[in-house]
């Protein structure tokens, strides 16, 4: 079966510091992947999402970046923390044929 | 721009009452569309979805959701809730044309007295 990890499950970190959220998957190959960030109130933001190796789609321009280095690995990431960036980030993945999205544990990130 | 919109950030219910929570979509387009649950301290997860077919769909623990697409609408129900029932819920929608691109409503919190 499926299953997704992400790690850190939670962080704090201080402003202007780097980030590096990592995310993956098991038990599929050539997943679609997705990066959200989950405010209380304001539902799921998609951040970036991915159709393959390499290929990244940006729906917010913001402070952070995504990376998906190998099949089953997607990465988001900061070269300098800002404040705002503190939420709770979530990592989806998605099967080529199926809409339906599987979610993550998630990472509370705190910037101080 | 395309939009999901859930009625009701919070519902307070007692065991055993009725629930509908109200769901409603900006896309003019053929869509799909879900409703996901995240119960407390768990991962969200698929509750039901709908593709095409019978605009009446069942999905896990007793939930049902009607597309109604002359109103735009995706609303949950269960006739009768549980506390274990209480948690948040998500409506989503996706455009039917390939793109990957999930819109999420703003959630409703339920919390069911025992």
């Amino acid at each position: 079966s499926q299953t997704i990890h992400q790690w850190p499950a939670t962080l704090v970190q201080p402003v202007g510091s780097p980030l590096s959220l990592e995310c993956t998957v098991e038990g599929t190959s050539n997943p679609n992947l997705y990066w959200y960030r989950q405010a209380a109130g304001r539902g799921l933001q998609l951040l970036f999402y991915s159709v393959g190796i390499g290929q990244i789609s940006s729906e917010v321009p913001q402070n952070l970046s995504a990376s998906r280095p190998q099949d089953r690995q997607f990465i988001l990431s900061s070269k300098k923390l800002l404040l705002s960036d503190s939420g709770f980030y979530l990592c989806a993945w998605s099967s080529q044929r199926e809409n339906e999205q599987f979610f993550g544990p998630g990472t509370r990130l705190t910037v101080l | 721009a395309q939009s999901v919109s859930q009625h009701n950030h919070h519902v307070i219910l007692s065991e055993a009452a009725s629930l509908e929570l109200g769901c409603n979509y900006s896309y003019g387009g053929t869509v799909n569309l879900f409703w996901y649950v995240q119960y407390p301290g768990q991962h969200l997860q698929l509750l039901l979805k709908y593709f095409s077919g019978d605009p009446l769909v069942k999905g896990i623990k007793g939930f049902e959701a009607e597309f109604i697409k002359s109103k735009f609408s995706f609303n949950l129900r269960k006739p009768s809730v549980q506390w274990s029932d209480t948690a948040e819920y998500f409506c989503a929608v996706i455009r039917n044309t390939g793109g990957f691109k999930t819109i999420f409503g703003a959630g409703t919190r339920l919390f069911v007295k025992a």
